[in-house]
């Protein structure tokens, strides 16, 4: 069964500059997750999705974060404009209806110059 | 302060050595608990689950203290393949999880 798989792998931009992130859970998971590790810390979740809907987009930054999951299956993160401070990784997860574990994608790592 | 807490590490122990990581949190309402690891660079993953009856998954056992809002992993006999960050993890009453900020662990031959 193929994991879940997120592009690109690294990326590094100038701050100003916009980023996109993009992720495909694992096929039949209906909830997506978007979370975002610093150095030293544990991920924090940045919003979840179940299906298309977003239920949860308390902690994502609205001023210049967005996100979207039109079908219900893939998803994409993005950030206009990105700041110094947005340097980290950038984690998608899925899982499937009713059970807590969640599947990691390898992240994206996002360096702001 | 941070809804849950571990010690950062790292923790240098020999191989075969028995060591124990412990994490509190501060939410009464926490529902369920797991720990993940995480090795350098690349995503976490579920490890195992953690009930107030504890549980044991060969070397590793996790047990949780309700009354104390503590949890703890014990890891008998290390592997070097046991290096690795992990991360203590508890959900309310929805699947958000909420990470420590994982405790490192390296053991040496």
């Amino acid at each position: 069964e193929a994991g879940v798989v997120q592009s690109p792998r690294y990326k590094i931009i100038e701050k100003k500059q916009p980023v996109a992130f993009w992720c495909n859970p694992i096929s039949g998971h209906n909830t997506l997750y978007w979370y975002r590790q610093n150095l030293g810390q544990g991920p924090e979740l940045l919003i979840r999705y179940e299906n298309e809907e977003a239920v949860d987009d308390s902690q994502l930054p609205k001023d210049r974060f967005s996100a979207e999951r039109l079908k219900g299956v893939d998803s994409t993160l993005k950030i206009q404009p990105a700041e110094l401070g947005d340097s980290a990784v950038y984690l998608c997860a899925s899982s499937g209806s009713g059970r807590y574990e969640q599947f990691f994608g390898p992240g994206t790592r996002l360096t702001v110059l | 302060r941070k809804e849950v807490e571990q010690d950062p590490g790292p923790f240098n122990v020999p191989e075969g050595a028995t060591v124990a990581f412990n994490c509190t949190y501060s939410n009464s309402a926490s529902q369920s608990f797991f720990w993940y690891r995480q090795d350098c660079r690349k995503e976490p993953k579920l490890l195992m689950s953690v009930y107030s009856s504890g549980n044991e998954d060969g070397r590793f056992t996790a047990q949780l203290n309700r009354a104390s809002q503590y949890i703890s992993l014990l890891i008998r006999d290390s592997k070097l393949s046991d290096s690795a960050t992990y991360l203590c993890v508890v959900t309310h009453n929805t699947d958000k999880l909420i990470f420590g900020t994982g405790t490192r662990l390296q053991v040496f031959p």
